[in-house]
């Protein structure tokens, strides 16, 4: 079973604009990571937040993850139309290679 | 440096068939997962293998095998194939001790069965 849900499902902004989205668990997790998927291929690692962390950059890209609310957002700042695609969270139950567990996804569309 | 490679691109079958997916592993990288994804769907985990082993397991029935080769590549096999059997089929590789815990995904293999 799927246990991450982004919210919202799809999402469309102008560039330039910046964009959020949401993700919802339900059992403690070790990290939560994001991915994106361009047009049904492979995906591609965003960034990665551990269960102590509370916040991390990467470039345009800002995570939150609060885990009294078992919810994490990633924020996408100064949108460009590059960055239309799909975004998944994906969350571990354990340490090292353990199994991702994905949500159903949420499309973004950037027009320029 | 390679990423993870995957092959065939693309595979059309029929009910019934077998069929065999492959997938080179990053190089350095030591542990290979697979994934299925439905279309409009997000990843489901197959299983998982490391030094030859299937070190985990999702819920899927045992027409889905896999192997892991000394090289560390590894194939998927899924027999007697469905009708939902159709997915995108995504493997990816991971360096069990890696202090960064990523998985680092191939382009996939579309299955379509029909």
């Amino acid at each position: 079973s799927q246990q991450g849900e982004e919210d919202p499902q799809a999402l469309s902004i102008q560039e330039g604009e910046n964009a959020t989205m949401n993700c919802s668990y339900k059992t403690s997790i070790n990290n939560l990571q994001w991915y994106r998927q361009n047009s049904g291929r492979g995906l591609v690692h965003l960034i990665l937040i551990r269960s102590n962390e509370r916040e991390k950059h990467s470039g345009r890209l800002r995570v939150t993850l609060d885990t009294s609310k078992k919810s994490s957002s990633l924020l996408i700042t100064a949108s460009r139309a590059a960055d239309t695609a799909s975004y998944f969270c994906a969350t571990t139950h354990q340490g090292g290679s353990e199994k991702l567990v994905f949500g159903k996804g949420m499309k973004l569309t950037v027009n320029p | 440096d390679a990423g993870v490679t995957q092959s065939p691109t693309h595979l059309i079958k029929t009910r019934g068939q077998q069929v065999t997916l492959r997938c080179s592993p990053k190089s350095g990288h030591d542990t290979v997962s697979w994934y299925q994804q439905a279309l409009g769907q997000g990843p489901q985990f197959i299983f998982q293998y490391y030094e030859e082993e299937e070190r985990q397991r999702g819920n899927f029935p045992d027409r889905f095998s896999g192997h892991q080769f000394p090289n560390y590549s590894s194939e998927l096999n899924v027999n007697a194939l469905l009708l939902g059997d159709s997915a995108l089929y995504l493997c990816a590789s991971s360096l069990v001790h890696s202090s960064t815990d990523t998985q680092y995904f191939g382009p996939g293999t579309r299955l379509t069965v029909l």
